[in-house]
Order: C-alpha cells, then structure tokens, then sequence
C-alpha cells in the first residue's frame, strides 16, 4: 500500500523568505507521480506542481520548485520569495499508474507580514 | 464555466436522510474522481469513472455510498440513510486521460467540493 507522510503539521515563513515542506512516501512502485496541492482558506484544491518520478530533473513553477530524491522516496516543496497570499494548506500526493491518488495529511502555512 | 462545478456547496440534513451531490467535470474530460475530506486532513479516495464506467468504487465505505455518471459527464454522489460520521467535504475532481495514462493529461482539477452536515 501506498502511505504519504507530512511531517510538519504547521510552518511559517516571513513575507519574501523562503521556505521548505517536507513529504515522504513509501511505495514498491517504480514508475508513479507526485503533487503538491495547495488548499486556500476558500478551500479550494489548486495543483501547485507535478513530478514523473522517471524524470531525473526537479520540476519547477515559477517560485515553487521541488527537491525529488527517489531513492529516499522523498518529495520535498520549495517556495521562494514568499508572498501573503501562499498562506495555505499544503497536501503532497502520489499516484502510481492505473491506481488512485493518495494525500497526505496536510502542512499549513502561514506567511507573516 | 471553465472548472469543476459542483452543487450544491452546502448541504444540512437530518441524520436517515437520503443526500445527493452532483458533479459536472470539466467539458470533455474523461476521468472524473469522487474525494472524500475531513477537516484537518487530505482528501480520500472513494471511487472513479472513465466515460460513464465506474472503474474503481474501493473506496467507498460502506453500501449506503454510491455513486453513478450515466452520460459520462454529470456524476452524482448518493449517500443513504445518512450518519453523522458522513459529515465531511466532498470533493470532485475531473482529468482530461483516462486513469493509467502518463503526461500531463491525466493531471486532476478539483471542485470546490460540497460540505455534508449530518445533524
């Protein structure tokens, strides 16, 4: 079976810095995907980046990179420059193919002014 | 509308009662997923469609869940005799492939979901 881990509850970050979540994942899997949702206070699910765990490179989405370590089966989420407006909650996904996606319980955000 | 629409967004019923939550996906996506999600946590997979076959009803709790997209588009979400442990978000999602495939494609949109209290 396939589990998600968010270790990190809560986070917050000061306006403009930047910040790291954490997620981890454990599968037997070799050819799967990775998310990273984000869920405002209008609890709306916005995709935030996506990773193929065949591609060797690191996605990236304008200030929103990610640091993918297969072997380790770590999935981690950086945001640059931090703006007010990134305050969510943050979920990690994975998905092997042909099966359903699961979420890991969530890390929320706070950007302070 | 160019997302995932879904109604109604609240929803208050009496704990027996018979609840129907509708889904209308994304204009020519074929996959549509059902999520289930308390408060505090991520979303849980219930069950999902390619065109108008469910293709995995796993997880769906219990027999008094079902789910049915007769046209592949609109789906709907039938609880029966409501409980009050079903109180929760429940959230659509729709994907332009089907489930399996690989690429970008198969990237799903979310809804705004609908919050079920069971009093």
């Amino acid at each position: 079976a396939q589990t998600v881990t968010q270790s990190q509850p809560e986070m917050s970050v000061q306006e403009a810095e930047t910040v790291t979540l954490s997620c981890t994942y454990d599968t037997s899997e070799n050819n799967y995907y990775l998310f990273w949702y984000k869920q405002p206070p209008s609890r709306q699910m916005i995709l935030v980046i996506r990773q193929e765990a065949y591609k060797q490179q690191n996605a990236t989405e304008n200030r929103f990179s990610v640091n993918f370590q297969k072997a380790a089966k770590s999935f981690s989420l950086k945001i640059s420059d931090s703006q007010l407006g990134d305050t969510a909650m943050y979920f990690c996904a994975f998905r092997a193919i042909g099966n359903d996606m699961r979420f890991g319980a969530g890390t929320r955000l706070t950007v302070k002014p | 509308g160019a997302g995932v629409s879904q109604s109604p967004r609240y929803k208050v019923t009496k704990r027996g009662q018979d609840v129907a939550l509708r889904c209308d996906p994304i204009s020519g996506h074929v996959s549509l997923y059902w999520y289930r999600q308390a408060l505090g946590q991520g979303p849980e997979f219930l069950t999902y469609f390619n065109y108008e076959a469910q293709q995995d009803k796993s997880g769906l709790p219990n027999d008094r869940f079902s789910a049915e997209r007769p046209e592949g588009s609109i789906s709907t979400l039938t609880i029966q005799r409501t409980e009050q442990r079903d109180s929760a978000m429940y959230r659509c999602a729709s994907s332009l492939a089907s489930y399996g495939t690989s690429g970008s494609t198969d990237t799903q949109y979310f809804g705004p979901g609908t919050r079920l209290t069971v009093l």
